[in-house]
């Protein structure tokens, strides 16, 4: 079946640091992914999305490209700011369509 | 934001009681969503339905009962609450069964069952 698995938080950073969350996916197809981004006390939004190989999905200066060679999807972001702080969820989507599977989340700390 | 209320936000009750949770939607969307989030494991799919009176189940479905008369509205009910079933619920929208489509959240509910 399909799993989506990323890196343990919390992570940790200063502002204007350089962020890499990972996320790689076991998937049949072609499946199409996701990243949602979770704040405090609120439910997940959409940050940004890539439905085929090579695809780059970009969003708030957050960026992540489809790579099916290695199957990962990587969130990045050159800058981050204290307002980044939240919980960060790779997905990705059933061939059918009516189903999203998550990873488990990493948390963003962003410093002062 | 997507027009989603879930009901209650909060609720504390005991094993053994049945507790029903609300998703009530603005959008008209067709397909509807129940996920429980739980520490270290992101979300899981409980149930979806893709249309009145049309359901099917998800990964963790067992304990699990939904029911859709309306577009509008979407129950989960635990028919005896286990403490295993303690978690935030969070009730997602989209517009078609697509995978390209995004899915929309509501801001959860918080269950503990005592």
């Amino acid at each position: 079946g399909n799993s989506v698995t990323q890196m343990e938080g919390p992570v940790t950073l200063s502002e204007e640091a350089f962020l890499t969350i990972n996320c790689t996916y076991t998937a049949t197809g072609y499946p199409s992914l996701f990243w949602y981004v979770q704040y405090p006390g609120e439910g997940l939004q959409l940050l940004l999305k890539a439905t085929k190989a090579d695809d780059k999905g970009s969003n708030k200066g957050f960026e992540a490209t489809y790579r099916k060679e290695t199957t990962s999807f990587h969130l990045e972001k050159g800058s981050v700011q204290v307002s980044d702080s939240a919980v960060y969820f790779c997905a990705l989507g059933n061939n059918a369509g009516n189903m999203l599977t998550f990873g488990g989340g990493t948390r963003l700390m962003v410093k002062p | 934001d997507a027009g989603i209320t879930q009901s209650p936000r909060h609720k504390v009750t005991e094993t053994g009681t049945p507790v029903t949770l609300r998703c009530h939607q603005t959008e008209n969307h067709r397909y509807m969503y129940w996920y429980r989030q739980d520490p270290g494991h992101g979300l899981r799919l409980i149930h979806y339905s893709y249309g009145v009176k049309d359901t099917d189940k998800g990964e963790v479905s067992d304990g699990y009962s939904v029911s859709r008369s309306k577009t509008e509205d979407f129950l989960l009910t635990l028919e005896s609450a286990t403490s295993s079933q303690t978690s935030v619920y969070f009730c997602a929208i989209s517009e078609m069964g697509d995978s390209n489509q995004p899915q929309h959240f509501g801001d959860g509910t918080r269950l503990s069952i005592l």
